[in-house]
């Protein structure tokens, strides 16, 4: 069964301040995705990263898929307000008849005030 | 706005009868999965359906069937209901090709309550 563990699993910080999200994993994923939720809604997704190494920067929003594709980063710089929301990453992988699922990290919940 | 609709938006059954979600995917998509999110936790797979058809299967029981219809919207069904079905329940809609399917989107969900 893969895993995926997400650290911190809350996090309160202040207008302003950088944050990292961190995603690990002991299993090998195809591909990996991170999402942000809010209350009530579905997942929204921000970024796919597919390749060892990889960065990817989406304006404040910088992501990282580690060498061995087992682990990622999300990195936030001058947090707002706006970026309240559930954080998930989720690993890509194939199904018998194909397709493709996705197995959701615990999630972190991420508040910023101002 | 992801034109991926569900319903009903919120539900509350109690122990042992059946429900009924419906998910309406996106215009051109042909494959739509369903996921179980509980309360402060990620969502997990339950399955997927790829013309008309179940593509894959997560851990779930066999009271947990699906189905999906030639406009490819799709319905999940769970029979005998339990206090731990109680979640939010996302449908996602994605269009396949050649074997590869592109980028999942979510609706909404469905908030079940099971008392």
């Amino acid at each position: 069964t893969q895993l995926l563990e997400q650290s911190p699993q809350f996090l309160s910080i202040q207008e302003g301040e950088n944050l990292t999200v961190y995603c690990n994993s002991s299993s090998v994923f195809s591909s990996l995705q991170w999402y942000r939720q809010e209350p009530g809604e579905g997942p929204v997704l921000l970024v796919t990263v597919v390749t060892g190494g990889e960065v990817k920067k989406l304006k404040r929003l910088t992501f990282q898929f580690g060498d061995a594709r087992k682990d990622s980063s999300l990195h936030i710089t001058a947090a707002q307000p706006g970026d309240t929301g559930l954080y998930l990453c989720a690993g890509g992988g194939v199904l018998t008849g194909g397709g493709n699922k996705l197995t959701f990290g615990t999630g972190t919940q991420l508040k910023v005030e101002l | 706005e992801t034109g991926v609709t569900q319903s009903p938006t919120h539900l509350i059954k109690t122990r042992g009868q059946q429900v009924t979600l419906r998910c309406s995917s996106q215009s051109g998509h042909n494959t739509v999965s369903w996921y179980q999110q509980a309360l402060g936790q990620g969502p997990q797979f339950i399955f997927q359906y790829y013309r008309e058809e179940e593509n894959g299967r997560g851990n779930f029981p066999p009271r947990f069937s699906g189905l999906q219809f030639p406009n490819y919207s799709s319905e999940l069904n769970v029979n005998a209901l339990e206090l731990d079905d109680s979640a939010l329940y996302l449908c996602t809609s994605s269009q396949t090709v050649g074997g590869y399917q592109e980028t999942q989107y979510f609706g909404p969900g469905t908030r079940l309550l099971v008392l």
